[in-house]
């Protein structure tokens, strides 16, 4: 089980909007940045989130994230049919010394 | 735009060390911001971060403590790349293994293709 938890999965309709969370600690979510990976079928991950709720250049701006004290969120709005993926947060850990990967949440646009 | 190509073995035996090697195209393995990752992939585990290596004035490399005793990552200045050792492997370490780039902030803002390595007699 990991330390940041996700929904394992959800669906929405294309045009829709989703929102996915990503609940942690003080230690991880509370005192670092956060980020939001989304990974196709078969494929390495690629950031579409840093700092907290930074887009890389290429992603577009259906794609924001929040974070408030433990827990961040990611929401897609205008939902396609590609973004289709599984979606991971991700943080450093300052009591484990470690960099932490959440559980997934698999996104399914019907 | 930074290119990572990954080489080593896609089995590899009980008991032995697996060892991958990432090649970095596009930036320096000596550059004085970010780190150089290894990170896995399995059904049982998710993605689970092994290690990382940077350079800030001097070289430092940092583990997660689930492999902390078996781990080795290690930057070679002269093919500007990086690699892993993970000793005395079972099947519990087969996965998809990823090298990937951090930013400053702690952001994997590049990922290679990741090669599957199979632990298996």
């Amino acid at each position: 089980q990991s330390i940041l938890t996700q929904p394992p999965s959800l669906s929405a309709d294309p045009g829709q909007k989703v929102t996915i969370s990503c609940s942690g600690r003080r230690s991880n979510i509370g005192n670092n940045y956060v980020a939001w990976y989304q990974q196709l079928p078969g494929i390495a991950p690629k950031l579409v989130i840093y700092e907290d709720d930074k887009r890389p250049s290429g992603v577009p701006d259906r794609f924001s994230a929040s974070k408030s004290d433990t827990s961040a969120t990611l929401a897609i709005t205008g939902l396609q049919t590609g973004d289709e993926a599984e979606y991971f947060c991700g943080t450093w850990d300052t009591t484990l010394e470690t960099e932490l990967f959440g559980g997934g949440t698999k996104l399914t646009v019907l | 735009q930074v290119h990572l190509q990954q080489s080593g073995p896609g089995l590899v035996k009980p008991s032995q060390t697996l060892s991958l090697t990432c090649a970095i195209s596009g930036d320096s393995v000596s550059r004085n911001s970010g780190a150089w990752n290894w990170v896995r992939q399995s059904p049982s585990r998710g993605l689970e971060w092994l290690g990382r290596t940077f350079f800030k004035s001097k070289w430092y490399r940092e583990y997660a403590l689930s492999v902390k005793d078996r781990i080795t990552v290690d930057p070679d200045t002269s093919r500007n790349q990086f690699s892993l050792q993970l000793h005395s492997v079972t099947p519990d370490d087969t996965a998809v293994y990823y090298c990937a780039a951090s930013n400053e902030g702690g952001d994997f803002d590049y990922w290679d293709k990741g090669t599957l390595v199979n632990v298996s007699s």
